[in-house]
């Protein structure tokens, strides 16, 4: 069964904290991408990426970095936490060329709470 | 810019009950819709999907039909279960907006036993 695999379902880090958010999925996907999810808000893409070493900012990119050193990890990095980073947040992969028909596949999120 | 709307929840139902949810769009391009589904404590699964105008896309009893002409593609299900329940997005992806997938809010959907 094809698995994208987040690092941690539950994280608590404090405030100015450099956070490590881990991504691999093992379905070869060219295309990864970072969202958060809040209530009333949906799903807002963070960062995405279409190959090794390329990424690019999505709607809310502010307060984050990415990393993909290899085609199937992709890193989400808050450099210094903050309150308003408490969230859930999901990986997505999917095929480059026919990701925008075949849809995606999520992880199972992890839950970060900052404090 | 693309958008999603979808109605607001929560959605309580009894089992067994008919169930819709509505979804719209907005999009400059042409673009292939989904519903994803997410059961507590889970990420979004793949519900079903469509690519092109009158297409009708269903999986598990659901059902939506992309509807051009009011650029819409509600979610039905005829006889929901308890394992329904659930939070149902509605997205898009359109190749002029580089295929992204763009999320309405989310559905919450309970059904009561």
């Amino acid at each position: 069964d094809v698995k994208v695999t987040q690092s941690s379902r539950y994280l608590v880090k404090r405030t100015g904290e450099k956070v490590f958010l881990e991504c691999v999925q093992d379905m070869d996907h060219e295309n990864m991408f970072w969202y958060r999810q809040d209530p009333g808000l949906g799903l807002r893409l963070i960062y995405f990426s279409y190959d090794v070493k390329m990424k690019e900012k999505g709607d809310i990119p502010e307060g984050y970095s990415v990393s993909r050193e290899k085609k199937e990890r992709f890193s989400l990095i808050l450099e210094s936490a903050s309150t308003n980073q408490t969230s859930m947040y999901l990986c997505a992969s999917s095929f480059g060329p026919s990701g925008g028909y075949r849809g995606y596949t999520f992880g199972s999120g992890t839950r970060l709470t900052v404090v | 810019g693309n958008s999603v709307t979808q109605m607001e929840g929560p959605v309580t139902l009894s089992e067994e009950a008919f169930l819709t949810i509505n979804c719209t769009y907005t999009a400059t391009g042409y673009p292939s819709l989904f519903w994803y589904v997410q059961y507590p404590g889970e990420g979004l699964q793949l519900l079903l999907k469509a690519t092109k105008a009158d297409d009708k896309g269903s999986n598990k009893g659901f059902e939506a039909t992309y509807r051009k002409e009011t650029t819409s593609f509600h979610l039905e299900k005829g006889s929901v279960q308890v394992s329904d329940s659930a939070v149902y997005f509605c997205a898009l992806s359109d190749k002029a907006a580089g295929n992204k997938l763009t999320f309405g809010g989310g559905t919450r959907v309970l059904v009561k036993p």
